[in-house]
C-alpha cells in the first residue's frame, strides 16, 4: 500500500504570507507513460466536505484561485498558497490515485491564521 | 448543478446493518464512477470504495472488504453502501463522492455530498 504523510501536521501563517504544506508519498506515483504524477489536493473548511484544489500535481480545478499552487513530481509533493486569505483557514489533504483501484490520502494539515 | 444528497445515516449497534443512499443529479450518472469516502471525528479522510459507471466493478478499502457492499441503480441515478457486521471504528461521516473523468480510475473526486453520519455503539 502506497502510504502518503504530510507535514507538517499544523501551521499557523500571518494573512498575505506564503504558506507550504508538504506531502510525501512511500513509492513513485509518477505514472512514466504519460509523465503526470497522480497526486491530487483537497481543501476541507470545518462542517463542509473536501473540495478539489490540485489534481496532476499541479492542474488547479476549475474555479480555483491562482494563489493555490501544486509541485512535486515522483514521491516529493508541495502545496503552495501564495497570500494567505482569511477564507483559506481549513484543513488540507494530499491524495494518490496510481494505486488504482484503491488510492489513499495522507492526515491532513490543519493550517490557521497567525 | 452537479447535486450529491447522501441519506441513510444514524445510530446502530456494533454487528448491525445499515444501508446509505446517494441520490445524485445535474449530470449523466452512468458516465462517472463513483467512490465513499468516510471520515472519523475529528479524523482524517479515508477511501472506502469504488464502483464503475456501469457497476459491473467495485473494489474495497481491507477495512472494509467482506462487510460493505457498493451498487449504484442507474436508472435512478442512485449510488448506495450496504454495511453489514458494522464496528465501532465504522463511526464516521460517509461522504459520496464523483470521480473526475480526468484523474485515473475515477479516483480524483470533484463533487461531494454533505455526507451522513453513522455512528456504531451500543
Amino acid at each position: 500500500d502506497i502510504v502518503m504523510t504530510q507535514s507538517p501536521d499544523s501551521l499557523a501563517v500571518s494573512l498575505g504570507e506564503r504558506a507550504t504544506i508538504n506531502c510525501k508519498s512511500s513509492q513513485s506515483i509518477l505514472y512514466s507513460s504519460n509523465n503526470k504524477s497522480y497526486l491530487a489536493w483537497y481543501q476541507q473548511k470545518p462542517g463542509q466536505p473536501p473540495k478539489l484544489l490540485i489534481y496532476w500535481a499541479s492542474t488547479r480545478a476549475s474555479g480555483v484561485p491562482d494563489r493555490f499552487s501544486g509541485s512535486g513530481s515522483g514521491t516529493d509533493f508541495t502545496l503552495t498558497i501564495s497570500s494567505l486569505q482569511a477564507e483559506d483557514v481549513a484543513a488540507y489533504y494530499c491524495q494518490q490515485h496510481y494505486s488504482i483501484p484503491t488510492c489513499s490520502f495522507g492526515q491532513g494539515t490543519k493550517l490557521e491564521i497567525k | 448543478e452537479v447535486q450529491v444528497l447522501e441519506s441513510g445515516g444514524g445510530l446502530v449497534q456494533p454487528g448491525g446493518s445499515l444501508r446509505l443512499s446517494c441520490a445524485t443529479s445535474g449530470f449523466t450518472f452512468s458516465n462517472f464512477a463513483m467512490s465513499w469516502v468516510r471520515q472519523a471525528p475529528g479524523k482524517g479522510l479515508e477511501w472506502v470504495s469504488v464502483i464503475s459507471g456501469s457497476g459491473d466493478s467495485s473494489n474495497y478499502a481491507e477495512s472494509v472488504k467482506g462487510r460493505f457492499t457498493m451498487s449504484r441503480d442507474n436508472s435512478k441515478n442512485t449510488l448506495y453502501l450496504q454495511m453489514n457486521s458494522l464496528r465501532a471504528e465504522d463511526t464516521a461521516t460517509y461522504y459520496c463522492a464523483r470521480g473526475a473523468w480526468y484523474c485515473s480510475g475515477g479516483h480524483c473526486y470533484d463533487h461531494w455530498g454533505q455526507g451522513t453520519l453513522v455512528t456504531v455503539s451500543s
